[in-house]
């Protein structure tokens, strides 16, 4: 299993960003997937996950609205539309296998909303 | 919300010693929890499941209890390896919720 989180940067806060999580060595639509986050020096945050076919999605109250989960199963690749950025948005954002327990994780991509 | 509280938030410790980690859930979670490894710059590795399986190739000097409300995560003889931050995480409900870690130091 092989995860390959991108698409992070610096944003202003109101602005937009998507996310991509390239997955390998495993059979993608088989799985759910999940974004966990992690502030600077401070713990784990699950923020939000979606089944393998697509169908089902969960947020965390934090993000609803302002995120999207979505998947492309032809591609292998997760996504996190991330819009309405504020600066408590400011963490790494890591993709994982799993809605439940987090089996396996990309390395993460550094998202910075700041003016 | 399911709240998940860890104690103790940093623990000082030798190689060789047996740890425990405490991890209660403001609720009942049955025994839907996991427990993650976590060193500096890397992310998260699982290492136990449902309260008390252990991942694969996690050595099994790792291991958990616990069901319900109260759970524990034991580190029966520690190596150098193991000085990290462990954090719990309950899959009972959404949202999916960590505890706030406990880091794992040498003494």
């Amino acid at each position: 299993v092989h995860l390959l989180d991108s698409g992070g940067g610096l944003v202003q806060p109101g602005g937009s960003l998507r996310l991509s999580c390239a997955a390998s060595g495993f059979t993608f639509s088989s799985l759910a997937m999940s974004w966990v986050r992690q502030a600077p020096g401070k713990g784990l945050e699950w923020v939000s996950g979606i089944s393998g076919n697509g169908a089902n999605r969960n947020y965390a109250d934090s993000v609803k609205g302002r995120f999207t989960i979505s998947r492309d199963n032809a591609e292998n690749t997760l996504y996190l539309q991330m819009s309405s950025l504020r600066a408590e948005d400011t963490a790494v954002y890591y993709c994982a296998t799993g809605q439940e327990k987090f089996h396996s994780w990309g390395q993460g991509t550094l998202v910075t909303v700041s003016s | 919300d399911i709240q998940m509280t860890q104690s103790p938030s940093t623990l000082s410790a030798s190689v060789g010693d047996r740890v425990t980690i405490t991890c209660r859930a403001s609720q009942s979670i049955s025994t839907w929890l996991a427990w993650y490894q976590q060193k500096p710059g890397k992310a998260p590795k699982i290492l136990i499941y449902k309260a008390s399986s252990l991942e694969s190739g996690v050595p099994s000097r790792f291991s958990g209890s616990g069901s319900g409300t109260e759970f524990t995560l034991t580190i029966s003889s520690l190596q150098p390896d193991d000085f990290a931050t462990y954090y719990c995480q309950q899959y009972n409900d959404y949202p999916r919720t960590f505890g706030q870690g406990t880091k794992l130091e040498i003494k």
